[in-house]
């Protein structure tokens, strides 16, 4: 079955990038997703994916994607306090809907 | 829109008893998603449906779990009898469509004690 991998802390300085990596099994999947979640709230989708895709670009965030070794990543340029979340990477693993999500990367902002 | 609205936020309750979250998903999406979330196994996807149909239970831990969706604006997930090794964070996300992209967006919880 699908395995969605990824380093589970990152510690970065305010002002600095962040990249946080993750590895998925499955080389069907079609979209790719990087959602945060903020302590106490719900996930919440910060950026996706086309399997065609190598690499997209929003503001601050740049997502890369290396589909022969299966690897996606995210940077986060000029990272802030606000910053400081836990980031799930998934992958979408059927044709209904259903994502297979990573087991996050805690990520911790300091001054 | 309010967004995926999950009621209680927080539940206790005692071994045994029989507790029941619920789920309004956003109006309109077709899909919901019912995830639970703990330290140790992370986040996992429990059952989904569409058109109130269910289509995967298949992440559902034992019998003692339950979900039904009986109209598109109304889930439930129950757990009888509840056990302690149930506390969790529980989720409930929708999306507008299955096919292409589809963005789930997650309910703000219900954090589940179980003493």
């Amino acid at each position: 079955g699908e395995d969605v991998e990824q380093s589970l802390f990152l510690s970065v300085r305010e002002g600095d990038s962040s990249v946080i990596n993750c590895t998925y099994t499955d080389s069907s999947s079609t979209y790719l997703y990087w959602y945060k979640q903020e302590p106490g709230a719900g996930l919440q989708l910060l950026t996706y994916i086309f399997s065609n895709m190598d690499m997209k670009q929003d503001q601050r965030l740049t997502v890369l994607l290396n589909k022969k070794d299966k690897h996606l990543s995210l940077r986060i340029a000029d990272t802030q306090t606000g910053d400081s979340a836990i980031y799930f990477c998934a992958e979408k693993a059927d044709s209904w809907g259903k994502l297979q999500f990573g087991a996050g990367t805690q990520v911790v902002v300091t001054p | 829109d309010a967004g995926v609205i999950q009621s209680p936020r927080h539940e206790v309750t005692e071994m045994g008893q029989e507790v029941t979250l619920r789920c309004k998903p956003i109006s309109g999406h077709d899909y919901l998603f019912w995830y639970r979330q703990t330290m140790m196994r992370g986040l996992e996807l429990l059952i989904y449906f569409n058109n109130n149909v269910p289509i995967d239970d298949s992440g559902m831990p034992e019998d003692r779990f339950s979900a039904k969706m009986p109209n598109a604006s109304f889930s439930t997930l129950k757990i009888q009898p509840s056990e302690p090794r149930d506390s969790a964070v529980y989720f409930c996300a929708s999306s507008l469509q299955g096919g292409g992209h589809n963005e789930q967006f997650f309910g703000p919880g219900t954090r589940l004690t179980v003493l």
